[in-house]
């Protein structure tokens, strides 16, 4: 069965600090891979998604930057952190069908001081 | 412009009774509906979907209806339990070129149980 993981669980950094947030996926090959954001409260806000290794699309301008290195493998960064980054980010993994349902990770709580 | 939404922010149900989630789409070219339940610090959980071709689907005590013409997604859940207590998304799978497939979610639906 396919699983998909995240860590960290939670984080908490300072402000001008560099990010890397991790996803992995297992258990299927070729995914496609998305990381959103919610803050508290509120609904889910996509900000990158990935069709392929190396092939990365952005939704909205941001702070962030997402890079995937390897099939099954999803990476959030940001080179400064802002405190408007701190929220709760979620990856997700689905197949090529139209059919085929987003799967979420457990999710990341970042808190930016 | 095109979005997904929720017509209650939040429902209070007595435990045993039934609930009912409703949600409001305006793209009718979208093809694929999920509904997802989120606990509090934790990751939005797969419910159940439909497809557009399909005006209702049964799960295990939950039912989504689909209304294409008034563009409306609803989900029932039978027999609510305490356990149901979370907030409820609806989301809409739209093409976005190729074979990638991106999801835009309502607002979400906080249901909460009383005993």
């Amino acid at each position: 069965s396919q699983t998909i993981h995240q860590w960290p669980a939670t984080l908490v950094q300072p402000v001008g600090s560099p990010l890397s947030l991790e996803c992995t996926v297992e258990g299927t090959s070729n995914p496609n891979l998305y990381w959103y954001r919610q803050a508290a409260g509120r609904g889910l806000q996509l900000l990158f998604y990935s069709v392929g290794i190396g092939q990365i699309s952005s939704e909205v301008p941001q702070n962030l930057s997402a890079s995937r290195p390897q099939d099954r493998q999803f990476i959030l960064s940001s080179k400064k952190l802002l405190l408007s980054d701190s929220g709760f980010y979620l990856c997700a993994w689905t197949g090529k069908a139209s059919s085929d349902t987003q799967y979420f990770g457990p999710g990341t709580r970042l808190t930016v001081l | 412009g095109e979005s997904v939404g929720l017509h209650l922010p939040t429902l209070s149900v007595q435990e045993g009774d039934n609930s009912i989630i409703n949600c409001a789409y305006s793209n009718s070219a979208s093809d694929y509906f999920i509904w997802y339940k989120q606990e509090s610090g934790k990751g939005p959980q797969f419910i159940i979907d439909i497809r557009s071709n399909m005006d209702k689907r049964q799960g295990q005590r939950v039912t989504v209806l689909l209304n294409k013409t008034v563009k409306h997604l609803s989900l029932q859940i039978a027999a609510t339990q305490p356990g149901d207590s979370a907030v409820y998304f609806c989301a809409e799978n739209r093409n976005s070129g190729g074979s990638n497939y991106k999801l835009t979610f309502g607002k979400g639906t906080l249901l909460t149980v009383n005993p």
